[in-house]
């Protein structure tokens, strides 16, 4: 069984106080592992795919990156605008009982303070 | 820009009344989702579809049953509504099941009173 652990649970941080949110997985022939962004009362928006270890992606002060086992979510010198729930996905590949699905975690919650 | 768009943003509805939840999806997206969420509990899949007609249980489908006569549409309908089914609903679709990620809906907060 496909399985996504995220961690910390919360994180509070200053402004400008740069950290980490990581994603443990397991999961049988990642096909893709997601990154999307929830605001309170709102759908997940879209953040990052990453298909292979070794892989990173950035866009403003967050940048993602992947091993074989977790991935981790870097937040450089953050602002208050970046307070929000970080929900970590995984794909299975062809084969997988979770094909064409994504399996969630828990998310972080994610608290910027001025 | 691919939209998800859920019918309603909040809803309130009495115990025992049959309710649906509408999402339609503008991209042609062949696979589409319904999911609940709670605090503490993350996202967990109640149905999805493949294609038109076509239908799958997903972790929770009890007391739950879905609806696709169209590729665009996916309807969540709850049978008899109860208190524990108070919750954030959410629809997403994707390309196909090679492809890659979801696009989420914004949300429907039901509340069954």
């Amino acid at each position: 069984e496909d399985q996504v652990t995220q961690s910390p649970e919360a994180l509070r941080l200053q402004e400008g106080e740069s950290s980490s949110l990581n994603c443990s997985y397991t999961v049988s022939g990642l096909r893709g592992l997601f990154w999307y962004r929830q605001d309170p009362g709102k759908g997940p928006e879209f953040l990052f795919t990453l298909y292979s270890a070794g892989e990173e992606k950035e866009k403003e002060r967050l940048k993602a990156t992947l091993t074989k086992k977790e991935s981790f979510l870097h937040i450089t010198a953050p602002k208050p605008e970046d307070s929000a729930t970080y929900l970590c996905a995984v794909q299975a590949g062809a084969g997988g009982t979770s094909y064409g699905k994504l399996t969630f975690g828990q998310g972080t919650i994610l608290t910027v303070h001025p | 820009d691919v939209k998800v768009t859920q019918s309603s943003r909040y809803l309130v509805k009495r115990t025992g009344e049959k309710v649906f939840l509408e999402c339609v999806q503008d991209m042609d997206h062949e696979n589409m989702f319904w999911y609940r969420q709670d605090p503490g509990l993350g996202l967990r899949l109640i149905y999805f579809s493949y294609d038109v007609k076509m239908k799958e249980k997903g972790d929770i489908p009890e007391g739950y049953s879905v609806s696709r006569e169209k590729k665009e549409r996916f309807s969540l309908i709850l049978e008899s509504a109860s208190t524990n089914q108070t919750s954030m609903y959410l629809c997403a679709s994707s390309f196909n099941r090679n492809n890659y990620g979801y696009t989420f809906g914004s949300g429907t907060r039901l509340t069954v009173v």
